[in-house]
């Protein structure tokens, strides 16, 4: 069965870190462009980040020089080193794979919660 | 990275037809025949409707389409049935391998 699931979500400390971590099987993971997509509570979903299968990286403003996106092509896994949290960053986090620069498959997403 | 404009919400019977609006700019919608949509029931993860402006992915029925014109693209769903009621959310890839979503529209089968 084809699937993405994330894990590592919880609750941390604005100014703290947190890494999250998406899982995929039943597909050729290293040839599969990957992001991160999140939604905050009761709104709608913002991109936040993107990792080709060439390992070229690009972020969306709100997270450029906190957060970092990696992946394992051995371990069939995705990353999200998330440094310097805020409140607003407060969100859902699905990991997402791209073709004809759309998201066709999606996790069922980890719960990132920012707060003291 | 401003959101793409849609209307908060929509509504219309079942076997109606309804048209979802998705307004960017030049730099996005515009530019780019990349515009996806999106479906999202309560508590899911979202689901590819439509990409390539008017594509359907394998399984989704024929009765999503979509459509753009300028800087506004469209998602109309057909003879609408109960189980389409969901939040709806555009998407387009705005160059520089990055993308911008829509606000999202929520779409009530009265």
């Amino acid at each position: 069965e084809v699937q993405l699931v994330e894990s590592g979500g919880g609750l941390v400390q604005p100014g703290g870190s947190l890494r999250l971590s998406c899982a995929a099987s039943g597909v050729t993971f290293s040839t599969y462009h990957m992001n991160w997509v999140r939604q905050a509570p009761g709104k709608g979903l913002e991109w936040v980040s993107y990792i080709g299968s060439g390992y070229n990286i690009y972020y969306a403003d709100s997270v450029k020089g906190r957060f970092a996106i990696s992946r394992d092509n051995a371990k069939n896994s995705l990353y999200l080193q998330m440094n310097s949290l805020r409140d607003e960053d407060t969100a859902v986090y699905y990991c997402a794979s791209d073709r004809d620069y759309a998201f066709h498959l999606w996790g069922q997403g980890t719960m990132v919660t920012v707060s003291s | 990275q401003s959101a793409l404009t849609q209307p908060a919400s929509v509504s219309g019977s079942p076997g109606q037809s309804i048209t979802i609006s998705c307004t960017g700019t030049s730099s996005d919608v515009g530019s780019y025949n990349f515009v996806s949509w999106y479906q999202q029931h309560p508590d899911k993860a979202p689901k590819l409707m439509i990409y390539e402006v008017y594509k359907r992915p394998s399984g989704v029925s024929n009765r999503f389409s979509g459509s753009k014109s300028g800087n506004t693209a469209s998602l109309t769903i057909s003879g609408l049935q109960a189980e389409d009621e969901a939040d709806y959310y555009c998407c387009s890839y705005a160059g520089s391998l990055t993308w911008v979503f829509g606000g999202g529209t929520q779409l009530t089968v009265l």
